[in-house]
């Protein structure tokens, strides 16, 4: 079946330490993207990519990075900067602009 | 700037009762307009995807409905089950030039609760 696979579903991080959100997709899309869901919020957009080893910077970027070195993945970075990263972390895809989006079942981060 | 608004944010009703969730979007250059289902603590599952040269797609026991002009766009959920319960969000992918085109709109979410 193809979908989107996110890995891990739950991450813990210690204060000032990098962590890596793992997204990948069999669906042959081209574009992928990075949210944000906090508790009582809707979806931000931290990341986006249309194509391989391009990116563009959402509403909410600064304290993360991705790579887009392979059209099935596209990790999510969340580093130090980041000051508060604890939330709910769910990739996406889509193959056009007439597409819908497919979303992957999410990782859960928290700070420790 | 397009906004995506769905009212109301928590809705309760008996189970059996058909009920209409609402979206509206301020901008009627859109791409397509898709419902979504999430259910705590897990991802966000397609329920309807509606192309702006269409009306309504259906699925099931789910029909949705759109209406550029206005602005709106409808989930219609006919004999509501218990397992219906969950967060219903809305998206719009709105026209435009660039990397604009790549990005969706999300409304804030109708958290629907069907009693048994």
């Amino acid at each position: 079946d193809g979908g989107i696979t996110q890995s891990p579903k739950y991450l813990f991080r210690k204060e000032g330490q990098n962590v890596t959100l793992s997204c990948e997709q069999n669906l042959n899309h081209d574009a992928m993207y990075w949210y944000r869901q906090d508790p009582g919020q809707g979806l931000r957009l931290i990341y986006y990519s249309q194509i391989v080893n391009d990116f563009q910077k959402g509403d909410i970027a600064e304290g993360y990075s991705v790579s887009r070195e392979k059209k099935e993945s596209f990790p999510l970075t969340v580093t130090s900067a980041q000051k508060n990263p604890t939330a709910f972390y769910l990739c996406a895809s889509s193959s056009g602009t007439g597409d819908g989006y497919t979303f992957g079942s999410g990782t859960r981060l928290t700070v420790v | 700037k397009q906004e995506v608004t769905q009212i109301p944010a928590a809705l309760s009703v008996p189970e059996g009762e058909n009920l209409v969730l609402n979206c509206s979007f301020t901008d009627s250059a859109i791409y397509n307009l898709q419902w979504f289902r999430q259910d705590p603590g897990k991802g966000l599952t397609s329920l309807l995807l509606i192309q702006s040269s269409q009306r309504e797609q259906t699925s099931g026991r789910l029909n949705a409905s759109l209406d550029k002009s206005s602005g709106r766009s409808t989930l219609y959920i006919a004999a509501s089950q218990p397992g219906d319960s969950a967060t219903y969000l809305c998206a719009v992918r709105r026209r435009g030039g660039g990397s604009s085109a790549s990005k969706i709109i999300f409304g804030s979410g109708t958290r629907l609760s069907i009693r048994p």
